[in-house]
């Protein structure tokens, strides 16, 4: 079965710096997905990238996809408090219909 | 539109117990998914319904169980409650649609403790 790695598992950043939340799969990447959860939350989906290569950006939040290194990271610019929470990276494993594979998230503090 | 809605938002059961969840997907989809989330395992998929028909099922006993109506509404039942049946319960809505890759919009989740 498929898994996701994400790191660092949690991440202290002073408001108004850059950071980077790094998932990488065990198996192919068929699409890759990024949620943001508030503690105790329902999952807000952020982007899903579907091709080796794939940049897309939201607002300040930038995602990107390695197909070869079946990698994928998620960068935010010039952080906020609004950004604190759990980022989830979720994978499709692919062959039928699966539900989503999800890595164990990073949990993301920003210090005033 | 209205996003994805679970009732209850909380419930707190004992041993023993069964309880159901209800969940509302949004308007136009056609597929729900249910997940369990833990501080320990994380998010792990249950099981899949579409058109009324599991689609899916992840790996869980069969204490756990779901259907889906005609209006694509989703129940998920649990019996004999554990305490390890303590999460947060999320159900996600999308399409449906034959091919790969679809979007899946989450619930605010029920919180279910079982004491």
């Amino acid at each position: 079965s498929q898994e996701l790695e994400q790191s660092p598992q949690s991440l202290i950043v002073q408001e108004g710096k850059n950071l980077t939340i790094n998932c990488t799969s065990s198996k192919t990447l068929y699409g890759l997905y990024w949620y943001k959860q508030k503690y105790g939350e329902g999952l807000i989906f952020l982007m899903m990238l579907q091709k080796g290569g794939e940049e897309k950006s939201h607002e300040k939040i930038t995602a990107k996809l390695d197909e070869k290194k079946q990698q994928s990271s998620l960068h935010i610019t010039a952080s906020q408090p609004s950004h604190a929470g759990i980022y989830l990276c979720g994978a499709d494993p692919g062959g039928g219909a699966d539900g989503l594979t999800f890595g164990k998230g990073t949990h993301l503090i920003i210090q005033p | 539109k209205a996003g994805v809605t679970q009732t209850p938002r909380y419930l707190i059961k004992t041993r023993g117990q069964q309880v159901t969840l209800s969940c509302s997907p949004i308007s136009g989809h056609r597929s729900v998914s249910w997940y369990q989330q833990t501080p320990g395992q994380g998010l792990q998929f249950l099981f899949e319904y579409f058109s009324e028909t599991q689609r899916n099922k992840g790996n869980f006993p069969g204490r756990f169980s779901g259907r889906q109506f005609s209006n694509s509404r989703s129940e998920m039942n649990v019996s004999t409650l554990e305490l390890g049946d303590s999460a947060l319960y999320l159900c996600a809505s999308s399409l449906g649609g034959q091919g790969r890759q679809e979007t899946q919009y989450f619930g605010p989740g029920t919180r279910l403790l079982v004491l």
